[in-house]
């Protein structure tokens, strides 16, 4: 049964800086993996995704990227900003299931400071 | 609408009772989630659809569970004979086809059994 840990769990930064969160998970055969961002309230909103096949992808000031045979993915996000302060939820789709049944972390909680 | 529409935002109920919970996907969307979110727990995939095909029901925890989804667009979760540990957030997503496509997420309804 898959397994994804995220850490660490909370995380408390000031204002510019730059920061990662780290994602890892226990069985490699995935399709995908993606990067949610939640904030209090609300549904999940999209960030990154990731195919299997792919290193990293870029949006912006985040970067993520995937390690596949090393189950881990991390989220980089530069010059942080008090409006980024939300959990973050990593999350991997199966292999071979031909869609997206997607196993989550139990996410980040980011907090900025001005 | 743009977005994933939840409705219900919230609900009360007491222990026994059923509940209905409604998701209005994105238009044109064919591939529908229900997730549950509990403290503690993360989200858990409940139920999956995709156009006419049968249902992935394999998240769904008890048979007191059911969904349906009419036309192929919006979907209805229904919990019958409530209990206090089906208090959790209800998110619904969609998605395209394309399984590499990321989900999107309504805000979710807030069931709170009393």
């Amino acid at each position: 049964k898959q397994e994804v840990t995220q850490i660490p769990a909370a995380l408390s930064v000031p204002e510019g800086e730059n920061l990662v969160l780290n994602c890892s998970f226990t069985d490699s055969a995935i399709y995908n993996l993606q990067w949610f961002r939640q904030d209090p309230g609300k549904g999940l909103t999209s960030l990154l995704l990731i195919q299997s096949s792919q290193r990293e992808q870029t949006s912006g000031r985040l970067n993520a990227s995937l390690d596949k045979s090393s189950g881990r993915s991390t989220l980089y996000i530069a010059a942080s900003q008090p409006g980024d302060s939300a959990t973050y939820l990593c999350a991997v789709s199966p292999l071979g299931s031909g869609y997206s049944t997607l196993t989550f972390g139990k996410g980040t909680m980011l907090l900025v400071s001005p | 609408g743009a977005g994933v529409s939840q409705s219900p935002s919230n609900k009360v109920t007491e222990k026994g009772k059923d509940v209905e919970l409604r998701c209005d996907p994105i238009s044109g969307h064919t591939a529908l989630y229900w997730y549950r979110q509990s403290l503690g727990q993360g989200l858990e995939f409940l139920i999956y659809f995709q156009g006419n095909s049968a249902p992935d029901k394999s998240g769904l925890p008890s048979d007191r569970f059911s969904a349906e989804r009419t036309g192929g667009s919006v979907s209805t979760l229904t919990i019958q004979r409530t209990q206090q540990e089906d208090s959790a957030v209800y998110l619904c997503a969609s998605s395209s086809r394309d399984s590499n496509q990321p989900q999107h997420f309504g805000d979710g309804t807030r069931l709170s059994i009393l």
